[in-house]
Formats: structure tokens, C-alpha cells, sequence
């Protein structure tokens, strides 16, 4: 089945050591989404990528970047984690930019702080 | 600018008994409706659609949604709960900005399937 894959499920990392995420996809969709979901929140946009056209929320801190090698893998970087990171990262994929295009998500990985 | 306004944070149902699961939201334009279901410790499965056209909208797993434009609605809702729809259920609307699709999320619902 096609599907959006975040690897690894549960990552856990020190304070302020680097940390990726990863996500890959096998739907062929142009337009991949990164979000942060806290517990009982709804999830929140970070950026996204339009091919490899990159555009970053206003909101996102400079502590989060991403990268789209290619059109299969898109991955997010945390710079220097902080307790306040600890969260669920959900990647999305969707065919297309127009309006009203169903987000497709991955499971989500579950990062924790030490 | 767009919202959207989820009224319960928790709702509790017995097995078998009907739900229905409010949504109301503030856009500009003509709406593009999402209902999406996280499991815990899963990511979020798309429940239903709804663009245009015919207001009952038939999604997966026995749930439908009716858009209310009068109403500035969309409520969700299943005639018959089974236990393992105890999940959060999230309303989205579908945007613009920037030339980018993208989704605002309601804050969520939490339901509780008693048996």
C-alpha cells in the first residue's frame, strides 16, 4: 500500500544534542509537511516543502530545519533540543497545492527530552 | 482569518449508542471540510471530505457529516459507537496561503467508549 513512513516511531535524545527525524513516502505526492503536536494539542505547521521549494511558518523557531534530498525523503533537523521540543512530529504528504487536497499522515515520531 | 471551534475537549459513550461530534468554523470563502481520527500513538487517518455539492458527506468506518452553511458547521457523527472508536477526533478547514494548501486544526475532541 502506498504510504507516508516516519522513522523512528520513539527517539529520545539529550538536551541540546542534534536529533533527525526522518519520513519517506511512496504516494509520489509533490507537497511533504512537517507539524509539532503537543499532548491534547491540535497539531501545528512547521513548514512544508513544494517540490523543493521550502516554506517555513512564520512561528517555526530557527532551532527547526528541514531538508528534501528527493522527492521520496524529507527529513526535519532540531538543532538544540529543548525540554520544550518534547513532542509528536507528524510528516504529511499531499498531491498537489490547490485548496482542499487531503493531507496523507504518517504515524508520527515521539520525541522525548533527557 | 480562518478558525475552527471544537466545543467538547471530552466526550464519553456507551457501545452502541449514537455520537455525534461538534465542529464549527470561520471561513471566508466556500469551505474545505476535513474530519481526521488519531489513535493514541498513531498519526491522523482522514475520516471524511467535503468540498461541494451533496451536504451528507459517507466517510469511512460507519461516519458521515453534514454540512450546515447557515450554521457555520460540520458536525460528525456515527449511529452506532464501537469500542474501538475511542480515538481524538480533529475538524480541519483547507486554505490558501502563501499559493499553498494547508490545514488549520480544531483543538480536538476526545472520545470514550464505555462498554
Amino acid at each position: 500500500d502506498a504510504m507516508v513512513i516516519q522513522n523512528p516511531r520513539y527517539q529520545v535524545t539529550q538536551f541540546g544534542k542534534p536529533v533527525t527525524l526522518s519520513c519517506s513516502q511512496t504516494l509520489n505526492h509533490n507537497v511533504m509537511y512537517w507539524y509539532q503536536q503537543k499532548s491534547s494539542q491540535a497539531p501545528k505547521l512547521l513548514f512544508h516543502y513544494y517540490d523543493k521549494d521550502f516554506n517555513n511558518e512564520a512561528d517555526t523557531p530557527d532551532n527547526f530545519q528541514s531538508r528534501r534530498p528527493n522527492t521520496s525523503f524529507c527529513f526535519l533537523d532540531i538543532r538544540s533540543p529543548g525540554l520544550g521540543d518534547a513532542a509528536m512530529y507528524l510528516c504529511a504528504t499531499s498531491n498537489g497545492r490547490e485548496v482542499g487536497q487531503p493531507q496523507h499522515f504518517g504515524d508520527g515520531t515521539r520525541l522525548s527530552i533527557l | 482569518a480562518q478558525s475552527v471551534t471544537q466545543p467538547d475537549i471530552h466526550i464519553t459513550v456507551s457501545e452502541g449508542a449514537s455520537l455525534e461530534l461538534r465542529c464549527n468554523y470561520s471561513y471566508g470563502a466556500t469551505p474545505y471540510l476535513f474530519w481526521y481520527v488519531q489513535s493514541p500513538g498513531q498519526g491522523l487517518q482522514l475520516l471524511l471530505k467535503y468540498f461541494s455539492g451533496d451536504t451528507l458527506v459517507q466517510g469511512i468506518k460507519g461516519f458521515e457529516a453534514e454540512f450546515k452553511r447557515s450554521q457555520s458547521s460540520f458536525n460528525l457523527r456515527k449511529p452506532s459507537v464501537h469500542w474501538s472508536d475511542a480515538a481524538e477526533y480533529f475538524c480541519a478547514v483547507g486554505y490558501i496561503s502563501g499559493g499553498y494548501n494547508k490545514l488549520i486544526f480544531g483543538a480536538g475532541t476526545r472520545l470514550a467508549v464505555h462498554p
